[in-house]
C-alpha cells in the first residue's frame, strides 16, 4: 500500500459543478494535511491545509479530514475552467509525503 | 518579492558530466528541500536541510549531493548524471519542515 494515494484521474467535471478530490494515507500518526495545485508546466502552490477532523472552508474550496478513516478530500464548488490543474495532497507525519496527484479538467 | 529562485530552467547534458542546479530563497527560511517529479510517481524528496550545515537524505538520494553553507542557498549536485536522472526538479523552502512549502519554478533536466 502506498503511503499516500490519490486517483490519478483525469477527473472531468462540467463548469459550475462540484469537483471532489480524494486522498488516503497509511500513517495514523499524521498531523498536517495539505492540498497543492499545480498547473501544467508550473510549480505546486499551496491552496488549503487542515489539521483537525472536520471541514475547513476557504472561498470555493473545502478541505475535509477524517483521521479515523485516514482520508482527506478537497471539494471545489462552482468549478471553473481555470481550476483545471493537477491537485497534490501532501501528508505530514514523520515526514512530508506527496501523493501522485489527480488531474482535474473542468469543461466549459 | 518573496521567492525561491532555481536555475537553470532547462538543462540538457550527457551522461557523466557533472552539473549543479542552484536554489536560493529570500525569505530567511530554515528548511529547504529538493524534489524530483516523474509521471505517475508524484513528488519524491531527494534531500532536505533543516538549517545551515544540516542536511539529510530523503526518499531517493542516490546519485545526488547537496550542501547548505549559507541559509539562503541549497544547490543540488549531480556528480555523474545518468539517464534515469532525467526528471523535473523542484527546490522548496519553508520556515519549518511541517509548514507551507514555497516552490521554485523547476528545472527540467534531460540526461542523454
Amino acid at each position: 500500500q502506498k503511503e499516500v494515494e490519490q486517483n490519478s484521474g483525469p477527473l472531468s467535471v462540467p463548469e459550475g459543478a462540484i469537483a471532489s478530490l480524494n486522498c488516503t494515507y497509511s500513517d495514523r500518526g499524521s498531523q498536517s494535511f495539505f492540498w497543492y495545485r499545480q498547473y501544467s508546466g508550473k510549480s505546486p502552490e499551496l491552496i488549503m491545509f487542515i489539521y483537525s477532523n472536520g471541514d475547513k472552508e476557504d472561498g470555493r474550496f473545502t478541505a475535509q479530514l477524517n483521521k479515523a478513516s485516514q482520508y482527506v478530500s478537497l471539494l471545489i464548488r462552482d468549478s471553473q475552467p481555470s481550476d483545471s490543474a493537477t491537485y497534490l495532497c501532501a501528508i505530514q507525519g514523520g515526514k512530508l509525503i506527496f501523493g501522485q496527484g489527480t488531474e482535474l479538467s473542468v469543461k466549459p | 518579492e518573496a521567492q525561491v529562485t532555481q536555475n537553470p530552467r532547462y538543462l540538457i547534458t550527457v551522461t557523466g558530466k557533472k552539473l549543479t542546479v542552484t536554489c536560493s530563497q529570500n525569505m530567511n527560511h530554515e528548511y529547504m528541500s529538493w524534489y524530483r517529479q516523474d509521471p505517475g510517481l508524484g513528488l519524491r524528496q531527494i534531500y532536505y536541510s533543516m538549517n545551515v550545515e544540516v542536511t539529510d537524505k530523503g526518499d531517493v538520494p542516490e546519485g545526488y549531493k547537496v550542501s547548505r553553507k549559507e541559509k539562503r542557498n541549497f544547490p543540488l549536485i549531480l556528480e555523474s548524471p545518468s539517464p534515469n536522472q532525467t526528471s523535473l526538479y523542484f527546490c522548496a523552502s519553508s520556515f519549518g519542515g511541517d509548514e507551507k512549502l514555497f516552490f521554485g519554478s523547476g528545472t527540467q533536466l534531460s540526461v542523454l
